[in-house]
Formats: C-alpha cells, sequence, structure tokens
C-alpha cells in the first residue's frame, strides 16, 4: 500500500521567508503527486499536479512553485512567504483509477 | 466557482442513529466521487467512492447514493458511532479536477452525540 511521508508537521516562519516542504512516497511507482492546500474554512484546493520527474502544472496563480526532482519526491516552495500562504498543505499521490492518498499535512503559520 | 458544493458546515446526530451528508456539484463531466474523511492535524482518508454509472454504494456502516439527475449525492452512516466525529469531505473526478485531480468540497464537520 501506499504511504505518504510529509514534513515538517508544523512550521511557522515569518513573513518574506523562503519555504520548502517535501513529500516522499513510497509504496508505488511512476504515482501522480498533487499539492493540496486548506485554508482555514474553505475546502482542500489542488495547487499543483505532477504526472512524472519535471513535469508540473498549476491550477491557480500563487506565490508557490513545486518541482519533482525524482519519481517519488514532490517538493512545494516559495522565494517569499507571504500571511496569505498560512495554511494546512497536503500532498497526495493517485492515478486515475484509483483514490487519492494523503499525506498527514504540514500547518504552516506565516507570522 | 465551486464545483463541488457541501451546504451544510456541521452536522450533529445522535450515537446509534443515522448520519446523513449531502454534496452537489454542478460540473456534469465529473465522472467518479469519493467520499473523504478527516481528523484535526491529520490528511484526509479514503472512505467510499462511487462511479457515475452507479447510484448505490455500499461498505458496512457506509452507503453512498449517487443521484445523476440531480447531481447530487448523499454518504448514509448508520449506525453512527463516537469514532465517526470527524470532516466530511466530498470530492469529484474529472474535468473539473484537472489530470486526475480531484475537486473538493469545503466538507461538513459530524458531530456525533452520546
Amino acid at each position: 500500500s501506499q504511504t505518504i511521508h510529509q514534513w515538517p508537521a508544523t512550521l511557522v516562519q515569518p513573513v518574506g521567508s523562503p519555504l520548502s516542504l517535501e513529500c516522499t512516497v513510497e509504496g508505488t511507482s511512476n504515482p501522480n503527486l498533487y499539492w493540496y492546500r486548506q485554508a482555514a474554512g474553505r475546502g482542500l484546493q489542488l495547487l499543483f499536479y505532477s504526472v512524472g520527474i519535471g513535469q508540473i502544472s498549476s491550477e491557480v496563480p500563487q506565490n508557490l512553485s513545486a518541482s519533482r526532482p525524482q519519481d517519488r519526491q514532490f517538493i512545494l516552495s516559495s522565494k517569499k512567504l507571504l500571511l496569505s500562504d498560512s495554511g494546512f498543505y497536503l500532498c497526495a499521490a493517485g492515478g486515475r483509477i484509483t483514490e487519492a492518498f494523503f499525506g498527514q499535512g504540514t500547518r504552516l503559520t506565516v507570522v | 466557482d465551486q464545483q463541488v458544493k457541501q451546504n451544510s458546515p456541521s452536522l450533529s446526530v445522535q450515537e446509534g442513529r443515522i448520519s446523513i451528508l449531502n454534496c452537489d456539484y454542478t460540473n456534469s463531466m465529473f465522472d467518479y466521487f469519493l467520499w473523504y474523511k478527516k481528523y484535526p492535524a491529520e490528511g484526509p482518508t479514503f472512505l467510499i467512492s462511487i462511479s457515475s454509472i452507479k447510484d448505490k454504494n455500499e461498505d458496512g456502516r457506509f452507503t453512498v447514493f449517487l443521484n445523476k439527475s440531480a447531481k447530487h449525492l448523499s454518504l448514509h452512516i448508520v449506525p453512527s458511532q463516537p469514532g465517526d466525529s470527524a470532516v466530511y469531505f466530498c470530492a469529484a473526478r474529472g474535468e473539473g479536477g484537472g489530470a486526475d485531480g480531484l475537486t473538493f468540497g469545503k466538507g461538513t464537520h459530524l458531530i456525533i452525540q452520546p
């Protein structure tokens, strides 16, 4: 079965600082990978998805970027965080005929 | 424009009774629907799903019903148990989700009262 590892679990960062959240996947190869964000009072918003190494698609314009340097590694980054970047970030892996599996999430607070 | 809507932010149900969580969608291209359960500070876990070619799928205490003409689906939990207290997200897959990504509703917080 798939296992999604995300770290760190919580993060407090000042406005203007950089961000790097890492996600690794075990138990599957060539997964589709996703970054979602859950902001306060909102549902889960798809930020980025990747169907392979080096292939990144963005769903919404934002202050964030994503990279996939290895098949089972997905990184969410920012050069300068904004207050509005605060939220609960979730990495997920899935395919066309299977449900998506989620990591435990990272609670990011920008102060 | 929200394509998947869960209009009830919260729902309180007595233990042992039936919990019914509702979800509406607007995109007729969605072909697969899922329910996820989420505890605080944890990632969502998959609960049950249904393909658009079916109108019902059952798994133990959980049943999902799909009414395509009304673009409506519901999750029934019976009997409700204290451990069912969580936020439940309805999700849909198809063109609205983008390359296999899921489109989620805002969630319904289910509270099971003893």
